[in-house]
């Protein structure tokens, strides 16, 4: 099973508005990620979490505030955002690498749209 | 500098002929993969093929086969047969020791009927 999933697949909200996004796998993955997507560019690294610990942060605004409350579960929660922070939010998984050659899965993805 | 380059924004290829879509990496890592994943509108980034760096034998995966050219670091994705399905973005990544992939950014593939 190769399955990451993202809900909800669709988002609509206002900028003083607080919501979450959420990626599960079962695929016993120790890694999971958040990326940024605007339309015909290649994913913007967000956040990393390694055994449930964040490991990478890209210098994402505090505006996003990524969770891991295990080792299948990933939120993203949002609070106060702005319009430019519209696109395509995608969420991964793959083996921790201490081998270069891991796959990284994706999730289908949620359109966010901030208004 | 950049660690994956994808030269070509746009290709248009006929159905049912072949086509290369073009990457190129840097790295001093002596173990890395390369990995090719596809874009549809939709949206969902579906994985399609790898190579490890002391592979000898290049990535086949049905209709997708990699040219893997260690010494001129490019791993470039050759769709054979093309099908009016295969138009999408194509993104090449590479993956070093380490939690993080770095992407390519893009090709936008379009089949003509």
């Amino acid at each position: 099973d190769t399955e990451v999933t993202q809900t909800p697949k669709h988002l609509v909200m206002g900028m003083t508005n607080k919501k979450s996004l959420k990626c599960e796998q079962h695929m016993g993955h120790r890694a999971m990620y958040w990326y940024k997507q605007k339309a015909k560019k290649p994913p913007e690294l967000m956040f990393v979490y390694s055994y449930e610990k964040l490991s990478i942060n890209e210098s994402v605004p505090s505006r996003f505030s990524p969770e891991c409350p295990n080792s299948s579960l990933l939120n993203l929660h949002l609070h106060a955002l702005q319009p430019e922070d519209s696109a395509l939010y995608l969420c991964a998984s793959s083996q921790v690498g201490v081998r270069s050659t891991d796959t990284q899965y994706f999730g289908p993805g949620t359109r966010l749209t901030v208004l | 500098a950049q660690k994956i380059t994808q030269t070509q924004p746009g290709m248009f290829v006929q159905e049912k002929e072949a086509v290369t879509l073009d990457c190129t990496y840097d790295t001093s890592d002596p173990s890395y993969g390369l990995f090719w994943y596809k874009q549809p509108s939709s949206g969902e980034m579906i994985f399609l093929i790898y190579q490890g760096s002391y592979d000898q034998q290049n990535a086949t995966e049905g209709r997708y086969s990699l040219n893997f050219q260690k010494a001129r670091k490019s791993a470039n994705l050759v769709i054979s047969a093309s099908q009016l399905g295969d138009s999408a973005m194509y993104f090449c990544a590479m993956r070093e020791a380490g939690n993080q992939f770095y992407f390519g950014t893009g090709t936008s593939l379009t089949v003509i009927p």
